[in-house]
């Protein structure tokens, strides 16, 4: 089994619609994030987490969510989708070993907005 | 906040070349620059990492460098084949305090194509 899931691995829906991204992990790492893929723009951060009572917004945090259910557990919802949120969503884990930070991405969540 | 520009955006090479990415970060007081690969319908993974406290790090093909002074540092890909084409990203640590603390930024990627 992979170490980072993500469900679902693709997904179409309608603008307004409320959808949420699953992650679960078994790395036993604190620290969760979400990243949202567009082309040329590199991963940019939406939420991250760096324990199961803290939660903390990234740099487009606009129309999205989150849920840290349980350490293993990190959702990410969007309220009323629209299609500029259509893009590639990872969900990555890390611990902090001195000064390294080693992130395990899941395979992604290729989310479409029609 | 920490920013972390990398370029080029795209590359292509013939088998065998060498391939060189760049990336230079604001934040003097970062100290982790990892690079990360993803490949096709895949996540990113760490391929190789630098600590401040050194130059150069190589791993077989791979090799990344860093100059402090300047704050840039690159990946450096010899003997390129066919199955390195992938999307490249560098990332600095931020070493800013409160909640920042620890967290990777991420450069926009380089996608590399290597032409049999």
């Amino acid at each position: 089994d992979a170490d980072v899931t993500q469900t679902p691995r693709n997904r179409i829906t309608k603008t307004g619609k409320r959808i949420m991204l699953e992650c679960s992990q078994t790395k036993g790492h604190d620290r969760m994030y979400w990243y949202r893929q567009d082309p040329g723009l590199g991963l940019r951060l939406i939420y991250y987490s760096f324990d199961v009572k803290d939660i903390n917004k990234g740099e487009i945090s606009d129309g999205y969510s989150v849920s840290r259910q349980a350490q293993a557990k990190f959702s990410l919802s969007l309220e009323s989708a629209i299609p500029n949120q259509t893009a590639l969503y990872f969900c990555a884990t890390s611990d902090y070993t001195g000064g390294a930070v080693a992130y395990t991405f899941g395979s992604g969540t290729r989310l479409t907005v029609v | 906040g920490e920013n972390v520009e990398q370029h080029p955006s795209t590359l292509s090479v013939q088998e065998g070349d060498s391939a060189v990415i760049k990336c230079t970060y604001s934040d003097s007081a970062s100290n982790y620059f990892p690079w990360y690969k993803q490949e096709l319908g895949k996540g990113p993974q760490l391929i190789i990492d630098i600590r401040s406290n050194v130059g150069e790090k190589k791993d077989q093909r791979i090799a990344v460098t860093l100059n402090k002074t300047a704050k840039h540092f690159s990946l450096h890909i010899t003997e390129t084949q066919p199955e390195d084409s992938a999307v490249y990203f560098c990332a600095a640590r931020s070493n800013a305090g409160g909640t920042s603390y620890g967290k990777l930024t991420f450069g926009q990627g380089t996608i590399l194509t290597v032409h049999p």
